[in-house]
């Protein structure tokens, strides 16, 4: 069985500062991973995915993560914080299902970020 | 292009009560999954159709809880009779079940239930 431990329920940076969002999974097969966020009174946003392609994946707005398989993570990041960042992220990891190309996503517990001036 | 759509977006009501939750996903999405977040833990796999049939309903809390999907399109999740515990927000998602890691779900707004 699969799952997700996000580190940190809360994160607060500064406006212009770094974003590191940890995550890491546990998987018994080669897992997909993913990103989402979710804005105030939205729904759920994929930011990026790994597909095994490069182990450094971009996604929208800035964001990148990289896929490390020694340490079973896949940590989120930006340079540099902005006000509109401010949201829940959500990890997640996907098993197929029986040789299929589809499955349900296992979801860490979520991180809350906090930007501030 | 439409996304995912969910009705209602809030819904309170008394414990025994009944409700049903609507999901249309994007069109042409073969598969619809059902998620939940109950206040200050995760968001939850509930079940996955793959068009019309249940394809995992592994994550259904216990028979108080029904989802249909006639015809593949869009999917209602009946709660009856809701208890407390029902308490918290109903994601929907669909995907379109491509090779690999291309597949990607797409996620509605939820569905905010509240039980009195």
């Amino acid at each position: 069985a699969q799952s997700v431990t996000q580190l940190g329920s809360h994160v607060s940076v500064s406006e212009g500062a770094l974003v590191l969002l940890r995550c890491n999974y546990s998987s018994s097969v080669p897992p997909y991973l993913f990103w989402y966020v979710q804005y105030p009174n939205q729904g759920l946003q994929l930011l990026l995915k790994y597909t095994s392609a490069a182990t450094l994946v971009k996604g929208i707005n800035g964001f990148e993560a990289e896929f490390k398989k020694s340490e079973t993570s896949f940590h989120l990041t930006k340079p540099s914080a902005h006000m509109s960042d401010a949201a829940e992220y959500f990890c997640a990891v996907r098993t197929n299902a029986g040789g299929t190309s589809y499955g349900k996503l296992t979801f860490g517990q979520g991180t809350i970020l906090t930007v501030h001036p | 292009e439409a996304g995912v759509t969910q009705f209602p977006s809030h819904s309170v009501i008394e414990k025994g009560q009944t409700v049903t939750l609507r999901c249309d996903p994007i069109s042409g999405h073969d598969n619809l999954y059902w998620y939940r977040r109950v206040m200050g833990k995760e968001i939850k796999f509930l079940l996955h159709f793959v068009k019309e049939s249940k394809q995992d309903e592994s994550g259904m809390p216990n028979n108080r809880f029904l989802a249909e999907r006639t015809g593949g399109t869009y999917s209602t999740l009946k709660v009856q009779p809701a208890e407390l515990e029902d308490s918290g927000v109903y994601f929907c998602a669909s995907s379109q079940g491509l090779a690999g890691a291309m597949d990607t779900q797409y996620f509605g707004p939820g569905t905010r239930l509240t039980v009195l």
